[in-house]
């Protein structure tokens, strides 16, 4: 099975700072691989396909890159909006494997 | 729009049988790969499984597998996960959800809100 490890495990922010999410696989995945948002209490929200690809109606802001092993996720300007824990997850093979997760609070 | 509802969580003893069901609408449910995702308390997601839009293949994550079987209706627009041998770390939030891109839907999206499953004697 391919794991996931996601860095840093948590990190505390303040609105309008970059924040930059990596996340490794064990092996070479090409571009399968997809971020979401988890609000408390609330379901997974798809943010980025396909490494790059923005889900549609997802903000601006939000991007993602990399592929074979090492990806990021950005937040360009974070928003009170944007504070939640944030999953990457491999789609290359099966069965699919997310990360540990990144918390994203306020500092 | 676009609705998944789970239904069929709550408490079990451990070694009984559960099934989960997810009532789809708003969109073409029989052309569309389903997932479950479950979430146990305070944890992370961990995939469960994964049903072809016909259901002519699945996929079971290592530590269901052989227990867990996904299945569905295209009739009635429901997705159905029925869990045996149930263990206390089966305790989680499960997630239906609808798979993207035709083989091996690979991206999720949307979640349902959840139902949550307790093993416990």
């Amino acid at each position: 099975d391919i794991q996931m490890t996601q860095s840093p495990s948590s990190v505390s922010a303040s609105v309008g700072d970059r924040v930059t999410i990596t996340c490794r696989a064990s092996q070479g995945i090409s571009n399968w691989l997809a971020w979401f948002q988890q609000k408390p209490g609330k379901a997974p929200k798809l943010l980025i396909f396909a490494a790059s690809s923005l889900q549609s109606g997802v903000p601006s802001r939000f991007s993602g890159s990399g592929s074979g092993t090492d990806f990021t996720l950005t937040i360009s300007s974070l928003q009170p909006e944007d504070f939640a824990t944030y999953y990457c997850q491999q789609a290359d093979s099966f069965p699919f494997t997310f990360g540990p997760g990144t918390k994203v609070d306020i500092k | 729009q676009l609705q998944l509802v789970e239904s069929g969580g709550g408490v079990v003893q451990p070694g009984r049988s559960l099934r989960l069901s997810c009532a789809a609408s708003g969109f073409g449910f029989s052309s569309s790969g389903m997932h479950w995702v479950r979430q146990a308390p305070g944890k992370g997601l961990e995939w469960v499984a994964v049903i072809w839009s016909d259901g002519s293949n699945k996929y079971y994550g290592d530590s269901v597998k052989g227990r867990f079987t996904i299945s569905r209706d295209n009739a009635k627009d429901i997705l159905y996960l029925q869990m045996n041998s149930l263990r206390i770390e089966d305790t989680a939030v499960y997630y239906c959800a609808r798979g993207v891109v035709v083989n091996p839907w690979p991206w999720i999206d949307p979640w349902g809100q959840g139902t949550l499953v307790t093993v416990s004697s």
